[in-house]
């Protein structure tokens, strides 16, 4: 029984690169989330999506942030133009139906230098 | 300003001794979800508690739902070291929005040996 898989779990990009973070949740689950742990923050919600669509960004910035969940392959969060700000733990979430239990992959540590 | 607030922010005990880590918020979630993250992992399950003082236990871990479900507590009898970790809250559907979680600010225990 696989759980979320997320990859890469360390990324080192350089300012005014891109960055990309991929998320294949748990088997037979349809729903992705996004969620952002900065140094000394606690996790926040970026988005929620579906296969194809999203549903709830309202946790993500305004600019730079993308996600999507295509019908085949991982969810991707893509991140345009990195800043050191960005520099951050992203972890993805995944669930069975939307409204029950969250379970999270291993996060990919972002460092932007 | 903070939804979930955990208390304490820190705790650090002796192996065997009992303790109690809280989450108070003074809004409503439909289920509450408790989650132990080790450094460089992702956030694991513990438990999700869903109805009003309801209490779950977890071998020698309890987990209890205030009555107006807005609150939480953790309980650990005769910790050990193995319960070393980043204890967190995370509330669903505030505000109707049952897809996202809210985190609490989190509890850091370590147990020595």
């Amino acid at each position: 029984n696989a759980g979320v898989m997320q990859n890469p779990r360390h990324l080192v990009r350089r300012r005014g690169q891109e960055a990309r973070l991929r998320c294949s949740p748990m088997k037979g689950h349809s729903h992705v989330y996004w969620y952002r742990q900065l140094p000394e923050e606690g996790l926040k919600f970026m988005v929620y999506l579906q296969k194809e669509n999203i549903i709830d960004e309202s946790g993500m910035p305004k600019e730079r942030f993308s996600a999507e969940f295509p019908k085949e392959g991982p969810s991707i969060l893509r991140i345009q133009q990195v800043v050191r700000g960005d520099s951050a733990a992203y972890f993805c979430a995944s669930s069975l139906t939307g409204q029950e239990t969250q379970y999270f992959g291993p996060g990919t540590r972002l460092l932007v230098l | 300003t903070q939804l979930l607030e955990q208390s304490p922010q820190f705790l650090s005990i002796q192996e065997g001794e009992n303790l109690t880590v809280y989450c108070n918020s003074s809004s409503v979630f439909s289920s509450l979800q408790w989650y132990r993250q080790e450094p460089g992992e992702g956030p694991v399950l513990l438990v999700t508690v869903v109805t009003g003082g309801e209490v779950k236990k977890l071998k020698r871990l309890t987990f209890q739902f205030g009555d107006a479900r807005k609150d939480s507590s953790l309980h650990i009898t005769a910790a050990q070291p193995g319960d070393t970790g980043l204890y967190l809250c995370a509330g669903a559907g505030y505000g109707g929005a049952t897809n996202k979680l809210i985190f609490g600010t989190g509890t850091l225990l370590a147990v020595q040996p």
